[in-house]
């Protein structure tokens, strides 16, 4: 089966700038997972789509993240504005639910100058 | 939410030798415990998990351990090999939802 699919691999922006992420689940998973993994660090869940409704978005800075998943396939995660902290790999991940795990995505590495 | 605490944070075994990684977790309610492996660059891959109603799991050299009384769980890699080389996370959650991540383990096996 295909994998879940990223893009771009890479971006580099200045700060204040705005930056779009675009990731496409394994066909047939309902659940879609945005996680941020900051250098040296585990990944840390910015938000759940169940389909294209909203499980848990409590960890996602939302005065300046955004994501969407309007047809609850492929999903769009928006970094408006950017600030350097927000350097970090942001990794995708679907899952099928129930009593299986999830696959990660290659992610997106983001670096803000 | 849940809290998942790694340890060692890096860990370095000779070619052979085994290697041990010890997660602990917060929530009870927790069911579902799996470990990934992150090599430079790459995305995490799971390699081996397990559910609360197992006590341990074995694949190979690897193999996981669940007490769910004292809510920790461990990875053992046995015959380690360069390849073994890599970041190690712990995770724990319920399945067909979020997972929590530990910081990670810097596994490096020398030869």
């Amino acid at each position: 089966e295909a994998g879940v699919a990223q893009s771009p691999r890479y971006k580099i922006i200045e700060k204040r700038q705005s930056v779009a992420f675009w990731c496409n689940p394994i066909s047939g998973h309902a659940t879609l997972y945005w996680y941020q993994q900051i250098l040296g660090q585990g990944p840390k869940l910015l938000i759940q789509f169940q389909n294209n409704g909203v499980v848990d978005d409590s960890q996602l800075p939302k005065d300046r993240f955004s994501a969407e998943r309007l047809k609850g396939v492929d999903s769009t995660l928006k970094i408006q504005p950017a600030k350097l902290e927000d350097s970090a790999v942001y990794l995708c991940a679907s899952s099928a639910g129930g009593l299986f795990g999830y696959t990660f995505g290659s992610g997106t590495r983001l670096t803000v100058v | 939410g849940e809290n998942v605490e790694q340890h060692p944070s890096t860990l370095s075994v000779q070619e052979g030798d085994s290697a041990v990684i010890k997660c602990t977790y917060s929530d009870s309610a927790s069911n579902y415990f799996p470990w990934y492996k992150q090599e430079l660059g790459k995305r995490p891959q799971l390699i081996i998990d397990i559910r609360s109603n197992v006590g341990e799991k074995k694949d190979q050299r690897i193999a996981v351990t669940l007490n769910k009384t004292a809510k920790h769980f461990s990875l053992h890699i046995t015959e380690t090999q360069p390849e073994d080389s890599a970041v190690y996370f712990c995770a724990a959650g319920y399945t067909g939802n979020q997972f929590y991540f530990g910081t990670g383990t810097s596994l490096t096996v020398i030869p």
